[in-house]
């Protein structure tokens, strides 16, 4: 069955503090892996779309990682501010057709 | 350009009524999507539209919902005789030609089911 999980499922931290944030997917055949960023009460806002073949990307102080072999993503945030607090989400998209398989989301909480 | 446009923001429906949900895609993209977001929950697709045809909605309820997007005007989500499960928020997307394209979403509507 195709899944993504993320962990963890919340995470407060101080402001200006760097954290990274877990996708471990089960989906096959794989295509891509997207990283969302939806503020509460808002649509999701694309932050990296990564490929088989991408090991890194970077979008300003977020940088987004990917181990198909393990099929696991990370996402790393840099030097936290206040408006990063939002939930994060990973989602994988399968080469077999075009749905989007949707993580659960990290919700991040950046503290004064 | 402006981005995918969603209204209404909130609705609030008894049980028993229809909801209509509308969402007018970026310019120059012929693909929709919508999602359903139950509270602390993931977004699950329920169904992908091109212009005047639907093109998988696997993920849509088989009774009482409903989608279409016309040649003309925006696609629209119905839900006839609402329940209280129904309550949700509802995020539409959309993309140009080819289904690896960036989706874009919407803000979404807040249906409540009273």
């Amino acid at each position: 069955k195709n899944q993504v999980e993320q962990s963890p499922q919340s995470l407060i931290i101080l402001e200006g503090k760097n954290c990274t944030l877990q996708c471990n997917y089960t989906v096959s055949p794989f295509s891509n892996l997207r990283w969302y960023k939806q503020d509460t009460g808002r649509g999701p806002v694309s932050l990296t779309i990564m490929t088989f073949s991408e090991n890194t990307k970077s979008n300003g102080r977020y940088t987004a990682t990917l181990d198909a072999d393990t099929k696991q993503s990370s996402l790393h945030i840099t030097a936290s501010q206040l408006s990063d607090s939002a939930s994060y989400i990973c989602v994988v998209s399968a080469s077999s057709n075009y749905q989007l398989i949707w993580g659960a989301g990290t919700k991040l909480i950046i503290k004064p | 350009n402006a981005g995918v446009m969603q209204n209404p923001r909130h609705l609030v429906r008894r049980r028993g009524q229809e909801a209509r949900l509308r969402c007018s895609p970026m310019k120059g993209h012929s693909h929709v999507y919508w999602y359903r977001q139950l509270p602390e929950e993931g977004l699950k697709f329920m169904v992908y539209l091109q212009k005047e045809n639907i093109i998988d909605e696997s993920g849509m309820p088989k009774e009482r919902f409903s989608a279409e997007f016309p040649k003309e005007g925006p696609s629209i989500l119905r839900i006839q005789q609402v329940v209280r499960g129904d309550s949700a928020a509802y995020f539409c997307a959309s993309s140009p030609p080819g289904w690896s394209y960036e989706q874009y979403f919407g803000p979404g509507t807040r249906l409540t089911v009273t």
